[in-house]
């Protein structure tokens, strides 16, 4: 069974750093695609960010480019956002996702919340 | 605004048909696979159908999904009232090199 298990979400002022961790098992994990999508409060779904299986190639919203950095272990089966000058939009539930194998997601975890305030 | 646009809320009486569109571009449904997710309140979405028609082991076969040139369409037939949820088309945008989620639909059932 696939399992996607977020931490690193919490409370932090703005302009502050957080990085995101997502432990996965149940499938081998350096054979997929990972990304982080992220729902604000009462909102819809917006996709953040993706990590090819190597973790050489990256993608970002234009929303958050510059400022977020997603990378891999494969030897930890853990992937990471790392957010940095967050700001009071970046308020989300934030979920890993992985991908299939044409290019969409197939598996969420639960979601980890981060909180931006002042 | 999200890129692909679908209708914010349908309803439909217990039994009946209901039809959710998403409309996108050339450079998204018209280039790639359509996936359509399932949000309850309070929990993370899960894949409903993906690959615009294929549906994953444990979606009923009351939904199904299709695509047409830069649209996709969701169907969910006799409806109840479990399947009173938010809706979400996704796919990947070469233009943007990104992917994109639809708006998101919210389904009453009546």
């Amino acid at each position: 069974e696939v399992q996607l298990l977020e931490s690193g979400g919490g409370l932090v002022q703005i302009g502050g750093s957080l990085r995101l961790s997502c432990a996965a098992s149940g499938f081998s994990f350096s054979g997929f695609g990972m990304n982080w999508v992220r729902q604000a409060p009462g909102r819809g779904l917006e996709w953040v960010s993706g990590v090819s299986p190597s973790g050489e190639t990256t993608h970002y919203a234009d929303s958050v480019r510059g400022r977020f950095t997603i990378s891999r272990d494969n030897s930890r089966d853990t992937v990471y956002l790392q957010i940095h000058r967050l700001t009071a939009d970046d308020t989300a539930t934030f979920y890993c996702t992985k991908g299939d194998r044409s290019g969409g997601i197939d598996h969420w975890g639960q979601g980890t919340l981060v909180t931006v305030s002042s | 605004q999200s890129v692909l646009t679908q209708p914010p809320s349908v309803s439909a009486a217990a039994g009946q048909k209901v039809t959710i569109s998403c409309s996108g571009s050339y450079s998204n449904i018209g280039r790639n696979f359509v996936s359509w997710y399932q949000q309850f309140p309070g929990t993370a979405p899960k894949l409903l159908i993906h690959e615009n028609y294929n549906r994953p082991s444990g979606t009923p076969d009351r939904f199904s999904g299709s695509k047409s040139g830069t649209s996709a369409t969701l169907d969910i037939t006799g409806l109840q009232t479990g399947d009173e949820a938010d809706y979400y088309c996704g796919t990947w945008d070469h233009s943007l090199d990104a992917g994109i989620f639809g708006g998101g639909t919210k389904l009453t059932v009546l």
